[in-house]
């Protein structure tokens, strides 16, 4: 099977700007997550979206966003950036019959965005 | 309290040494848990999960899980160059958090 995958791998924004991340999980996957990772903070979680819902929620704010599509891919959305929200965005799926916490995460290669 | 707490490291193991990595946790509604390894600039990949207390054995892997302490562990045996890594541990009631990770590098 082939893994997640994620676009774009690479991208420069400068502060005030909006942008839109995009993952496909793994065939027959339907629960998609979202992670921040930064040298600071470590690995937190955004938010899950499991048949085009959002299940789960991290503790950030408003500005950032998802959806899910009908074909489980999902899109994670930044509006208003800061310098603060330079990080690896990793993008992780699995099956959904448990919760995300309680099965196993496949992970994609991530996006890294740089904010300037 | 940190939800998952790891000792960041970095964590220096000879090669063919047993390297043991380790993590705790604070909410005792925790059920499951996952090691994941992180080579730089990698993404996570997932190496052991473990759900009972006791241990679980793949390979060079051996997770050990105490769920009355609140412990877990990653051993690593024969530790080669190649298990240099950050590792990670995952756990949560309501959510998958992760602890810091450890930095684990093996000199030959």
């Amino acid at each position: 099977k082939a893994g997640v995958t994620q676009t774009p791998r690479y991208l420069i924004k400068t502060r005030g700007q909006q942008v839109t991340l995009s993952c496909s999980p793994i065939s027959g996957h339907r629960s998609v997550s979202w992670y921040q990772q930064t040298p600071g903070q470590g690995l937190q979680f955004l938010f899950e979206y499991f048949s085009e819902t959002q299940r789960n929620k991290g503790n950030f704010p408003g500005r950032f966003s998802g959806r899910q599509f009908s074909n489980s891919r999902s899109e994670m959305n930044v509006s208003t950036l800061e310098l603060g929200d330079s990080a690896l965005y990793l993008c992780a799926s699995s099956s959904g019959t448990r919760q995300p916490y309680q099965e196993t995460q496949y992970f994609g290669p991530g996006t890294r965005l740089l904010v300037l | 309290q940190k939800e998952v707490e790891q000792n960041s490291g970095p964590l220096s193991v000879p090669e063919g040494a047993i390297a043991s990595l380790n993590c705790t946790y604070s909410d005792r509604g925790s059920q499951s848990f996952f090691w994941y390894r992180q080579y730089s600039g990698k993404s996570p990949e997932l190496i052991m999960s473990i759900y009972s207390n006791g241990d679980k054995e793949d390979g060079r892997f051996t997770a050990q899980l105490n769920k009355a302490s609140q412990y877990v562990s990653l051993l690593i045996r024969d530790s080669q160059p190649s298990d240099s890594a950050t590792y990670l541990c995952g756990g949560g009631a309501q959510k998958l958090v992760f602890g810091q990770g450890t930095r684990l590098t093996i000199n030959p």
